[in-house]
């Protein structure tokens, strides 16, 4: 089955504790994006890849890192994570190859940051 | 800078209507137009890409249409369910290269 696969689903830390949110997609999508979704704000984009080792910021890149060494895995790695970083992510991917192709997401990840 | 925009933020209908949802954008020169599903805790499903040079798509019940010139699609929804009951959100593309802005949704309840 094509899918986008995030982990965890929901994760709880405290205020500067290293963490990692896996994103891994089976589709050999060129494109990959992450998203965080906060209430009254929509979905804002944090980073996104056109390619493997092509990564470029969002709208809110600030506090997050990304990497890109295989085409079907984009972590979101957050170094030193504040409470303002609770939210809703969500990992997505489309293909580039083909013209227009719509947009395919993860279930999310819930991450509160106390 | 694009800024797409969702009203009503919140509509509740009884089952068997027919129903329309309102997407505005304030720069017409985009790619495409996206409608995408979002159930509670889940993520988003994608229903229907417009393409710049489309006018309306169509799937089952659902059919979505683009204006570029007014800056507006809408999502006609026909003979609403009361498994429609979700929030929709539309996100326009600026271009291949260029990312998704999406309006912060439209949460729908079908009532039966």
């Amino acid at each position: 089955e094509a899918q986008v696969t995030q982990n965890p689903r929901y994760l709880i830390t405290v205020t500067g504790k290293k963490l990692t949110v896996t994103c891994s997609q089976n589709m050999n999508h060129e494109y990959m994006s992450w998203y965080r979704q906060d209430p009254g704000l929509g979905l804002r984009q944090i980073y996104y890849s056109m390619n493997v080792e092509v990564t470029d910021k969002g709208d809110v890149p600030e506090g997050y890192k990304v990497s890109r060494k295989e085409k079907r895995n984009f972590p979101l790695i957050l170094e030193s994570p504040s409470p303002n970083q609770t939210s809703l992510y969500f990992c997505a991917s489309s293909s580039r190859q083909t013209y227009n192709s719509p947009l395919h997401f993860g279930n999310g990840t819930r991450l509160t940051v106390t | 800078k694009q800024e797409v925009t969702q009203i009503p933020a919140a509509l509740s209908v009884p089952e068997g209507e027919n129903l329309v949802l309102n997407c505005s954008f304030t720069d017409s020169a985009i790619y495409n137009l996206q409608w995408f599903r979002q159930d509670p805790g889940k993520g988003l499903t994608s229903l229907l890409l417009i393409q710049s040079s489309q006018r309306e798509q169509t799937s089952g019940r659902l059919n979505a249409s683009l204006d570029k010139s007014s800056g507006r699609s809408t999502l006609y929804i026909a003979a609403s369910q009361p498994g429609d009951s979700a929030t929709y959100l539309c996100a326009a593309e600026g271009g291949p290269s260029d990312k998704l802005i999406f309006g912060t949704g439209t949460r729908l309840q079908v009532f039966p």
